[in-house]
């Protein structure tokens, strides 16, 4: 198994550039989510979802928008890119939301916003 | 409300020493907690987790960590470092009420001289 991977590895934007990220995971977990990591603060939740066609908004969602059309599948999106959103972005699954099921992370997306 | 504090943004022992990260959470209500290892360029992994059950919880890789309600902390040790432990490591705590909701620590990074 891959387990949860992410594409792509690194990118560099333009401020107002557009672009989405892309989060698979091949365990069949309903639950996915989206953070993104920035120095001495830990991981801070994007958005998250809890089964296929289904989103909602985490603690930073201002400027993301994210889909789940395929329960494997979950994208994360920036319509116009400001360097604010310059961060490492994780995307992890988990097999429900019930509190004591850990998180399953890819291996990040490096972002950088020009 | 729920919050994560980790004493120390940077952690640095020597090679066979033992290792002692600090957490502590605050919850209104039972919670379950987390550790987490991130290595370089890498996405977390979980160390070890506490639902219920014996307060003395054993990981991965020789670590271990104790809930002590009474001081509401979940300290992370190891006997004896070893310069591959040198990692991120994050605490983090989620509630036990069904909810959806895992708050991660800032981190912790540890270095191991030899």
């Amino acid at each position: 198994n891959a387990g949860v991977t992410q594409t792509p590895k690194f990118r560099v934007l333009k401020t107002g550039q557009s672009m989405t990220l892309l989060c698979a995971q091949d365990m069949n977990h309903e639950y996915m989510y989206w953070y993104r990591q920035d120095p001495g603060m830990g991981l801070r939740l994007i958005h998250y979802s809890v089964g296929e066609g289904t989103t909602a908004k985490g603690e930073v969602p201002d400027g993301y928008n994210v889909s789940r059309l395929k329960k494997q599948n979950f994208l994360l999106g920036l319509e116009s890119a400001a360097p604010s959103q310059t961060s490492v972005y994780f995307c992890a699954s988990s097999p429900s939301g019930t509190d004591y099921n850990e998180q399953f992370f890819g291996p990040g997306t490096r972002l950088t916003v020009l | 409300a729920q919050s994560v504090t980790q004493l120390g943004s940077h952690v640095s022992v020597s090679e066979g020493a033992l290792v002692l990260l600090r957490c502590n959470y605050s919850s209104s209500v039972p919670p379950y907690l987390f550790w987490y290892v991130q290595y370089p360029n890498q996405g977390l992994q979980l160390l070890l987790k506490y639902t219920t059950g014996a307060t003395l919880v054993k990981g991965i890789n020789g670590f271990e960590a104790e809930f002590k309600k009474s001081e509401t902390s979940f300290h992370l040790t190891k006997p004896s470092a070893h310069m591959s432990d040198a990692a991120e490591y994050f605490c983090a705590v989620s509630l036990n009420t069904g909810g959806f909701k895992t708050i991660f620590g800032a981190g912790t990074r540890l270095f191991v001289k030899a």
